[in-house]
């Protein structure tokens, strides 16, 4: 149990579609994250939130829109992918704010597998 | 920006000892951590070296030097159950973290 769930877990939809991803950490932390993670290439990350203000759009296409209505909750809201979009997307949460030491550790949720026929 | 290099795979037998190089290129380094993963699981948090030298933690261990800009993560009496990617990842003086390509380490018996 890493106190991170993600819903759904597969999601399959069209290009023309609109659908959501969920994320819910249990941790108390005060920072989100999407991650990307396509096969044989690095994370990528998307988009950070931290108490509840985005302060990271890693260059993300505008057809992904993340919403973080509180600290505990993180959306991202999916319309007209495309296929190269078909990945493992991949929540996490940590401590996060300013003037912190140490790794920060990261908590990831088991993730969404997308697939945009 | 920052670029991380390491392995894609390495392969070793039970009971066997694997090092695994990360050399990473940053703009402001503040620490170097390891994930794992599973296939089909979520990456998870193994180690940390915000200083240079060794840290262990049970039957693996972390190195860093900073002044090399590398740092390994050594896996000891390796199990079955190590069979998993192995991420490292740069943390930047302003809190970004970013990894690597991961290696996939396969055991075998």
């Amino acid at each position: 149990e890493t106190g991170v769930t993600q819903t759904p877990r597969h999601l399959v939809m069209g290009m023309t579609n609109k659908k959501s991803l969920k994320c819910e950490q249990h941790l108390g932390h005060n920072a989100m994250y999407w991650y990307k993670q396509s096969a044989k290439k690095p994370l990528e990350l998307m988009f950070v939130y931290n108490f509840k203000e985005q302060t990271e759009n890693n260059s993300v296409p505008s057809r992904f829109s993340p919403e973080c209505p509180n600290s505990s909750h993180l959306f991202l809201h999916l319309h007209t992918l495309q296929p190269e979009d078909s990945a493992l997307y991949l929540c996490a949460s940590s401590q996060g704010g300013a003037g912190l030491t140490g790794p920060d550790t990261q908590y990831f949720g088991p993730g969404t597998r997308l697939t945009v026929l | 920006g920052q670029s991380l290099e390491q392995p894609s795979e390495v392969t070793a037998v039970e009971g066997a000892i694997v090092q695994i190089n990360c050399t990473y290129q940053t703009s402001g380094f503040y620490g170097l951590s390891w994930y794992q993963q599973h296939d089909g699981g979520a990456p998870t948090f193994l180690s940390y070296n915000g200083l240079d030298g060794l840290e262990e933690t049970g039957r693996f261990s972390s190195f860093l030097s900073r002044s090399d800009s590398y740092g390994y993560l050594l896996l000891q009496e390796l199990q079955m159950k190590d069979s998993a990617s192995y991420f490292c990842a740069v943390r930047d003086s302003w809190g970004k973290l970013q990894f690597g390509a991961g290696t996939q380490v396969v055991v075998t018996p």
